[in-house]
């Protein structure tokens, strides 16, 4: 089945770089989805991949893609304490057709420490 | 530019009361989603819409009915609302269903006493 897991809980310090992991077991990903949610609002589009691709970089952000090992993840460089939300990681799925899934991990609770 | 708006922000309703949750794009986006988030299940698709005219159900259709009455808007109805509806309700579009992000609403707090 279609399934994506995360850690619940990831603590770092203001200034390090903070490292976000995810899995997931559909082989068929088309495109991968790091979305970020502070408290009250909705999710936010923070970057995406492609899955031929093996890295992305966006500014202190940087995705990494093992297609292999189904495993995603985010480094956020320089982590500041606007940085602490909520981060989903999210895979689209691609069972044909003119519609395919987004499936959402439980998001990761990112705190960072002055 | 608003993107997704949703409203109301806040609603609390009696067992077995109805209410429908609006949502509204401005992206001119083809396709239009409902989720509700609760504690530790992540997001979870109720019903979508991939283009105007047509919905579809999700992984957690049972209780919920949806209307997409323009390429605009996509509403969400509990028709007698129960203590499991209890939840926070994101609306969202995207330019197709296939392939393209989704953008989020704000999201509606709903409690169900």
């Amino acid at each position: 089945g279609e399934d994506v897991e995360q850690s619940l809980f990831l603590s770092v310090r203001e200034g390090d770089s903070s490292v976000i992991n995810c899995t997931y077991t559909d082989s068929s990903s088309t495109y991968l989805y790091w979305y970020k949610q502070e408290p009250g609002a909705g999710l936010q589009l923070l970057t995406y991949i492609f899955s031929n691709m093996d890295m992305k970089q966006d500014q202190r952000l940087t995705v990494l893609l093992n297609k292999k090992d189904k495993h995603l993840s985010l480094r956020i460089a320089d982590t500041q304490t606007g940085d602490s939300a909520i981060y989903f990681c999210a895979e689209r799925t691609n069972h044909g057709g003119a519609t395919n899934k987004l499936i959402f991990g439980t998001g990761t609770l990112l705190a960072v420490q002055p | 530019n608003a993107g997704v708006t949703q409203t109301p922000k806040f609603q609390v309703l009696k067992t077995g009361q109805s209410m429908t949750l609006q949502c509204a794009q401005d992206m001119n986006h083809n396709s239009m989603y409902w989720y509700r988030q609760d504690p530790g299940m992540g997001l979870r698709l109720i019903y979508y819409s991939a283009s105007e005219g047509t919905t579809d159900k999700g992984e957690v259709p049972n209780g919920y009915n949806v209307s997409r009455l323009n390429k605009r808007e996509f509403s969400l109805r509990l028709e007698s609302a129960a203590p499991s509806q209890t939840s926070v309700y994101f609306c969202a579009s995207s330019e197709f269903a296939a392939n393209s992000p989704l953008h989020f609403g704000n999201g509606t707090r709903l409690t169900v006493t």
